[in-house]
Order: C-alpha cells, then structure tokens, then sequence
C-alpha cells in the first residue's frame, strides 16, 4: 500500500526562478488537495481537485501559483517567479471521494527555500 | 483569521502518565474533526478523527473528546510513549467545505 508521494522532498531556488512540485495521490482517490505550511503555523488550504477539475482555490494562491491534474492521477504544482516569502512546506493530500466527513491522507512534503 | 486554536505550543509529559492535548474552534458550522501527528521532515499523519454527531472516540491509547457547546475538543494519550514525542495539529471542516482547517500545532514531548 503506497502513500501520497511528492517530489522533490527540498528545493533551494533563487528568488525569481520557477519552481515545480509534484503529487502522485494514493491510486483510485479522487480527490486531491494542495496546503502550505510555514513556520510555526498549521497547514493551510491552497487548492483542490476532484478528479481533473480544480474547483476551489483559496486567496492565498496568488496568480503566481498554478496548479495542474491533467490526467486526474498526478497533480503539478507550479509557482512562477518565485519570492523569499514562499519559502515554506508545500503538502499534498487526497481522499477517496471527497464526500462528507471524509479523512484526507498527507504526503510527506516538499520544503521550498527561496534565497 | 484563526478558527481553529491551539493555545498551548508546547506540553511535556512524563512516560506512562496521560498526555491531553486542547483545540478550541470559532466555526459553529464544523462538524467534522481530526488530529494528526507530525513527525520533522515529514507530512502530517491521521490519527483519530469524531464526528459531531458524537462526544467521544477512541482508538487503542488514544481518545477524542468534543464538547460541541463549548466548542473545544482534546486528545487524550494513556498511557504516554516516548514515541508519541511529535508535533500534534487538530484540524476542522464543515458539511458545506471541502478544505481542513488547522490548528497551529502542540509540540509534545514525553520524558522518559
């Protein structure tokens, strides 16, 4: 039984480089989701998909940010231009359906340092 | 704006004795509860999750109690393990939302 996996596990990137993570969720979930964790706070949402269709976003994913499910299986998350003030945990979840009161699964990952 | 709240940052714990671990929330729509432990380097784990249909769940050493009128819920750990040494986050969400909501996180530390 694998897990979520996300690559790369670090990134060190110069401000104004791009930057792309990725996501491979646990086969057959439907549902998967992007948050960022920063020092000292909690997970926070930043988008999600049910299959390939994102269909939230939060505020806090400025138009640098885009995010991709092409196929519903993997996701890409992409942030262009990059700022020391993304330098953060990005981490990736799925669950299966994304029904009511449904757990999601967190993968292990990837921390982004931009200097 | 925080709607899940962690106020303790840290809790120290002797080995063997009950850890318990305090969330409060803000959000009279959340129905749905989590902890998760987390290890450094590494992505949140799922532990144990209540709905608000319940006050209470347990799961081997661990229980979650939610008191839904005072909005406020704990992790209970009994007995303790050095091994539960971890950064604990309670986390939220509502019937109408699809995103988790988290708390800022309490580092437990069990002595052995």
């Amino acid at each position: 039984d694998t897990g979520v996996s996300q690559n790369p596990r670090h990134k060190i990137t110069k401000r104004g480089q791009n930057v792309t993570f990725r996501c491979d969720p646990i086969s057959e979930h439907n549902r998967l989701y992007w948050y960022r964790q920063t020092l000292g706070q909690g997970p926070e949402f930043l988008t999600y998909f049910q299959n390939e269709a994102q269909l939230e976003k939060s505020r806090l994913l400025s138009d640098r940010f885009s995010a991709e499910r092409p196929k519903g299986s993997f996701s890409t998350l992409e942030i262009q231009r990059t700022e020391q003030g993304d330098s953060a945990m990005y981490l990736c979840a799925s669950s299966p359906r994304g029904g009511f009161q449904e757990t999601q699964y967190f993968g292990p990952g990837t921390r982004l340092l931009v200097l | 704006d925080q709607q899940v709240k962690q106020n303790s940052p840290s809790l120290s714990v002797q080995e063997g004795r009950i850890s318990i671990l305090n969330c409060d929330y803000t959000n009279s729509m959340f129905d749905y509860f989590l902890w998760y432990k987390k290890y450094p380097a590494e992505g949140p784990t799922f532990l144990i999750s209540i709905s608000s249909i319940k006050d209470k769940n347990e799961d081997g050493r661990f229980t979650v109690f939610l008191n839904k009128s005072a909005k406020h819920l704990s992790l209970h750990i009994v007995p303790s393990q050095p091994g539960d040494s971890a950064v604990y986050f309670c986390a939220a969400s509502a019937d109408t939302g699809n995103q988790f909501y988290f708390g800022t996180g309490t580092s437990l530390t069990v002595i052995p």
